[in-house]
């Protein structure tokens, strides 16, 4: 079975600064994907970055970026320069592949910006 | 590419009625897709994974009466909640994972639905 966990349901950041949300996962699989998805008020589930645990550099997207931890099963996001638009509710998300590919899901954090 | 659209956006229905709900890889064949539901201020929760041509694998607890789950083709998959009552509203989202070779691993989500029961 795979689990992940997110510790905080909320979080704030000013505009203009860097916030970073946790999430730690467990799964007994050596080859993995990790995802952050935003969720805005219109309820589209948004991709905002993937991370192949192959691969030890961390995924970065724009003001997007990730602190991947194999070892410590971590696996947080950093945005930086945050903006109104950055909003939303974030889920962290794990893939170990198999025959189907399902994506489970952290019960998710709640982003505010505060102009 | 990799667009995923739901329909319809929004379904209120009465006690007792049928809805359907569909959804349709736009550019993409979908070797399978996936169905989630999730509650106000809550993360998704699978209710059913099917796969093009063959039965849908319901996960535990989700009633595969009920949620009736049909993948006829590559491009669309339908999820029909019977006999439907209050506790059945819920916003209802797809996502569909891409059968070209690349594995990225990534799903890729419709724009969800939100049915109310009366």
């Amino acid at each position: 079975a795979q689990t992940v966990t997110q510790s905080q349901p909320e979080m704030s950041v000013q505009e203009a600064e860097t916030v970073t949300l946790s999430c730690t996962y467990d799964t007994s699989e050596s080859d993995y994907y990790l995802f952050w998805y935003k969720q805005p008020p219109s309820r589209q589930m948004i991709l905002v970055i993937r991370q192949e645990a192959y691969k030890q550099q961390n995924a970065t997207e724009n003001r997007f970026s990730v602190n991947f931890q194999k070892a410590a099963k971590s696996f947080s996001l950093k945005i930086s320069d945050s903006q109104l638009g950055d909003a939303a509710m974030y889920f962290c998300a794990l893939n170990s592949g198999g025959s189907n590919y399902k994506l489970t899901f952290g019960k998710g954090t709640l982003l505010t910006v505060n102009p | 590419g990799a667009v995923v659209s739901q329909h319809p956006s929004r379904v209120i229905c009465k006690s007792g009625t049928s809805v359907k709900i569909e959804c349709r890889s736009l550019d993409f064949q979908a070797t399978t897709m996936f169905w989630y539901r999730q509650f106000p201020k809550q993360s998704l929760m699978l209710m059913a994974t099917s796969n093009e041509g063959s039965k849908a694998t319901y996960e535990q607890g989700v009633e595969k009466d009920k949620f009736l789950i049909n993948h006829a083709s590559l491009t669309l998959s339908t999820l029909t909640v019977t006999s439907a009552h209050p506790e059945d509203s819920s916003f209802y989202i797809c996502s569909a994972r891409a059968g070209w070779g690349l594995n990225t691993g990534e799903l890729f989500f419709g724009e969800g639905s939100r049915l109310t029961v009366l």
